[in-house]
């Protein structure tokens, strides 16, 4: 059974550009989520998508923003970059019901110069 | 406000030994916890799991145990091994799929 997928691993973008990311969830999974890891602000939270609809959002500017296809691949958009966006940022899925495992892809590796 | 904290940022053991790495939360409607473990610039690796419900689970040679009344979790990994030298998250979820993470704890295992 293929992991969760997360392309492309490593892009370098300059201040202003904007950016997307994807993911592919385990087959089955409904639910896609992402998170972003800094040195200084550790792993945070930042969507969840279920069924296509945003369920959770966490505590980042309107710059990020996600949407869920039928397919339940996603994609995380990031616009007008700024340095301080440099980060790893981790895609995960599970089936979509609480008390089930969430499972991570490897990370697309986002540098802002 | 961090609600899960992990107060020890880095833990040193011997290969056959027990390591000991702590969690406590503050936000009594978490209901499940979780442990990974990370390597650097990787996506966290699942480990194991616990439902507020429980107070130990065990998989293989790692064991989970929670203490509600404490908001205190532990995972035990027994014997420890040089190939678990990562940086070990714990997690927790009451939302949905909206996970909170503690610091992480970076374990070395010292053969």
């Amino acid at each position: 059974k293929a992991g969760v997928t997360q392309t492309p691993r490593y892009l370098i973008k300059t201040r202003g550009q904007q950016v997307t990311l994807s993911c592919s969830p385990i087959s089955g999974h409904r639910s896609v989520s992402w998170y972003q890891q800094t040195p200084g602000q550790g792993l945070q939270f930042l969507f969840e998508y279920f069924s296509e609809t945003q369920r959770n959002k966490g505590n980042f500017p309107g710059r990020f923003s996600g949407r869920q296809f039928s397919n339940s691949r996603s994609e995380m958009n990031v616009s007008t970059l700024e340095l301080g966006d440099s980060a790893l940022y981790l895609c995960a899925s599970s089936p979509g019901t609480e008390g089930n495992t969430i499972y991570f892809g490897e990370g697309s590796w986002l540098t802002v110069v | 406000d961090q609600q899960v904290k992990q107060n020890s940022p880095s833990l040193s053991v011997q290969e056959g030994r027990i390591s000991i790495l702590n969690c406590d939360y503050t936000n009594s409607m978490f209901d499940y916890f979780l442990w990974y473990k990370k390597y650097p610039a990787e996506g966290p690796t699942f480990l194991i799991s616990i439902s507020s419900i429980k107070d130990k689970n065990e998989d293989g040679r790692f064991t989970v145990f929670l203490n509600k009344s404490a908001k205190h979790l532990s995972l035990h990994i027994v014997p420890s091994q040089p190939g678990d030298s990562a940086v070990y998250f714990c997690a927790a979820n009451n939302a949905g799929n909206m996970l909170t993470f503690g610091g992480g704890t970076r374990l070395m295992v010292k053969p």
